[in-house]
């Protein structure tokens, strides 16, 4: 199937500065990308839907200021946790969508400590 | 609104017994449905998917599922569970599978555990 990498795979910052995560689709174009978040043995909880070269669009709760994401190009969005605090520590997965079918393909994930 | 219930967060089989694993659905249009698993700090791996057509799908891994209209159930099975096969399962709904990629609404998970 189709290659999707995030990186860095785990991050550790200090709280309020602010880290970027990267989404790459390696052999295919992504038209759509999707953002989770998922704690701790729990459930993914989709954070934003970005298509290239338009506005991601937020779920409901999520602050758009305090994550920002940016889907540039076809093969790549990043996500970047603006002052981060403590309760924004959490494993961070991105999705990517453009293939025929319909089919997502999952990154590696990204865990993010705030300290 | 759409929703995902799988009703069991934890469950132990022995290697080499039958798996199944339960999930029902809530969504108002034709759903498609999926299973993916995650094994601990990794993405997600699609195991298997239901757009329309033969209500028994066949996934990787031995995996299969049912789905069950009448009941809005996708219920995921395996034969016979291997020790490797312990992970965390995921059900999922989403709103589309053509075209657009789709938006994928979640289940809680259920997280597999296999003893020898």
């Amino acid at each position: 199937g189709a290659v999707v990498s995030q990186h860095p795979s785990r991050v550790i910052c200090k709280s309020g500065t602010s880290v970027k995560i990267e989404c790459r689709s390696l052999d295919f174009q992504a038209t759509t990308m999707f953002w989770y978040r998922q704690f701790p043995k729990q459930s993914l909880m989709l954070m934003a839907t970005s298509n290239e070269g338009s506005k991601a669009t937020y779920e409901q709760g999520v602050e758009k200021d305090k994550f920002l994401i940016n889907h540039a190009s076809l093969t790549l969005s990043t996500l970047t946790v603006t002052s981060a605090h403590p309760e924004d520590s959490s494993f961070y997965i991105c999705s990517a969508g453009g293939l025929a079918g319909g089919e997502l393909f999952f990154g590696e994930g990204s865990r993010l400590t705030v300290l | 609104a759409q929703s995902v219930t799988q009703p069991d967060i934890h469950i132990t089989v022995s290697e080499g017994a039958s798996l199944e694993l339960r999930c029902n659905y809530s969504y108002g249009a034709t759903p498609y449905l999926f299973w993916y698993v995650q094994s601990p700090g990794q993405g997600l791996q699609l195991l298997l998917k239901y757009f329309s057509g033969d209500t028994l799908v066949q996934g990787i891994k031995g995996f299969e599922a049912e789905f069950k209209r009448s009941q809005s159930s996708f219920n995921l099975r395996k034969p016979s569970v291997h020790w490797s096969d312990a992970a965390e399962y995921f059900c999922a709904v989403g709103q589309t599978h053509t075209g657009t990629a789709s938006k994928l609404t979640f289940g809680t998970g259920t997280r597999l555990q296999v003893t020898l």
